[in-house]
């Protein structure tokens, strides 16, 4: 079926290292692909998307690369801080049926001072 | 402005017991979502709303019932709680032909234990 998923669950950084999330998507129909940010107890914090006919965009301290050739999606983090540490998800939306989200399965960034 | 309101925050439900979490905006935002989120797991889609009057089944519908009569309001009713249904539920809005996700707002969330 359609999904959203991430290959690594967990990941652990040094404090200054850069951060890349890895994720993989089936559905090629997808208008948006979005990073979260996830701290405990909160609901997702919106940190970046990307549309389906780009292949990277740039933020603060952050990238995101899409690779529609083998439906890869990346989040990179330059010098991860101690405040970086959360679950990442990975999300695509469809601009049909309502701009519903379909999310991944999360991972969970350490950052290690 | 408030945003996407939850209430309430923390419930604990006995099985076989009902209750409905309440979800308001003050956006205008046509559309409205309900998310359920299990331990260590991202967000799955209840029931969606496009505008007032009107709500479609998303991915975990089974157990739950919407209604939409005010733009501004979208209950999530649970009629007889299982102790699967215990979950983070997250709801959400966002306008209508925005152009990125970054117009989705979510609620703070409501945590909900069926014992």
């Amino acid at each position: 079926g359609e999904s959203v998923g991430l290959h690594l669950p967990t990941l652990s950084v040094q404090e200054g290292d850069n951060s890349i999330i890895n994720c993989a998507y089936s559905n090629s129909a997808s208008d948006y692909f979005i990073w979260y940010k996830q701290e405990s107890g909160k609901g997702p914090q919106f940190i970046i998307d990307i549309r389906s006919n780009m292949d990277k965009r740039q933020g603060q301290r952050v990238t995101v690369l899409l690779n529609k050739t083998v439906k890869h999606l990346s989040l990179q983090i330059a010098a991860t801080q101690p405040g970086d540490s959360a679950v990442y998800f990975c999300a695509e939306i469809r601009e049909t049926s309502g701009s519903r989200l379909t999310f991944g399965e999360g991972t969970q960034l350490t950052v290690n001072p | 402005n408030a945003g996407v309101t939850q209430t309430p925050k923390f419930r604990i439900l006995k099985i076989g017991q009902s209750m409905t979490l309440q979800c308001a905006q003050d956006m205008n935002h046509n559309y409205m979502y309900w998310y359920r989120q299990d331990p260590g797991m991202g967000l799955k889609l209840i029931y969606y709303s496009v505008g007032a009057g009107i709500t479609d089944k998303g991915e975990v519908p089974n157990g739950y019932n919407v209604s939409r009569s005010t733009t501004e309001d979208f209950p999530l009713r649970l009629e007889l709680a299982a102790p699967s249904q215990t979950s983070v539920y997250f709801c959400a809005s966002r306008e209508r032909g925005q152009s990125s996700a970054e117009g989705y707002t979510f609620g703070s969330g409501t945590r909900l234990t069926v014992v």
